[in-house]
């Protein structure tokens, strides 16, 4: 089946600097990328829609300049959190859609841990 | 904007039947996923309905009314391993391009 990638798996980085993440579809093209971020013992929260080639749209609430979105291929989407505090420490997450004669399934990357000391 | 509702949490018992209902309000409707998700791991995908009906897969079936924005996740014959949190997406397009938005989420513990 599809298999979506994301790295990396766990990172701890210094409060003031960035971290970037990446999500990638190994066997299919995805025009569609979504990342979100998960709290402890919280549902999944969207934070942007990355479409290939064109800007993130991103949900209210959810700061551009510090959640940099890029999706220069159809395979490849990346998160940057540009200078990390603690509070940004959470479970990011990425999935691609993949879009087959009517059937339509959305797969999930393994999911990025961030902590920020 | 979405509006997803599901029940925080329920209890079922090992070989049992459980149904985990979604309810949703949202313009340009395009489909509705379940997810199962493990504490700490990513989502696995379960199911996707885009028309009204009822589909299975094995053990489990989902089931899509457009019309009343319902659905529901069927589990039959639970076994312990089912204990997870089962997520319901509403993926809908928005100002020209498409999102998946979860619900809360709906904690299911299976007893023996």
């Amino acid at each position: 089946g599809a298999v979506v990638s994301q790295h990396p798996s766990w990172v701890i980085c210094k409060s003031g600097t960035s971290v970037k993440i990446e999500c990638r579809s190994l066997d299919f093209q995805a025009t569609t990328m979504f990342w979100y971020r998960q709290f402890p013992k919280q549902s999944l929260m969207l934070m942007a829609t990355s479409n290939e080639g064109s800007k993130a749209t991103y949900e209210q609430g959810v700061e551009k300049d510090k959640f940099l979105i890029n999706h220069a291929s159809l395979t490849l989407s990346t998160l940057t959190v540009t200078s990390a505090h603690p509070e940004d420490s959470s479970f990011y997450i990425c999935s691609a859609a993949l879009v087959v004669g009517y059937g339509n399934t959305i797969y999930f990357g393994e999911g990025s841990w961030l902590t920020v000391v | 904007g979405q509006n997803i509702d599901q029940p925080t949490e329920m209890t079922a018992t090992e070989g049992a039947i459980v149904q985990i209902n979604c309810t949703y309000q949202t313009s340009g409707f395009n489909g509705l996923f379940w997810y199962q998700q493990h504490a700490g791991e990513a989502p696995t995908f379960l199911s996707y309905n885009v028309l009204d009906g009822l589909e299975e897969k094995g053990r489990f079936s989902s089931f899509l009314s457009r019309s009343k924005g319902y659905s529901y996740l069927l589990l039959k014959e639970l076994q312990m391993k089912d204990s997870a949190s089962y997520l319901c997406a509403v993926r809908a397009r928005s100002g020209g391009y498409q999102k998946v938005t979860f619900g809360t989420g709906t904690k299911l513990q299976v007893i023996p």
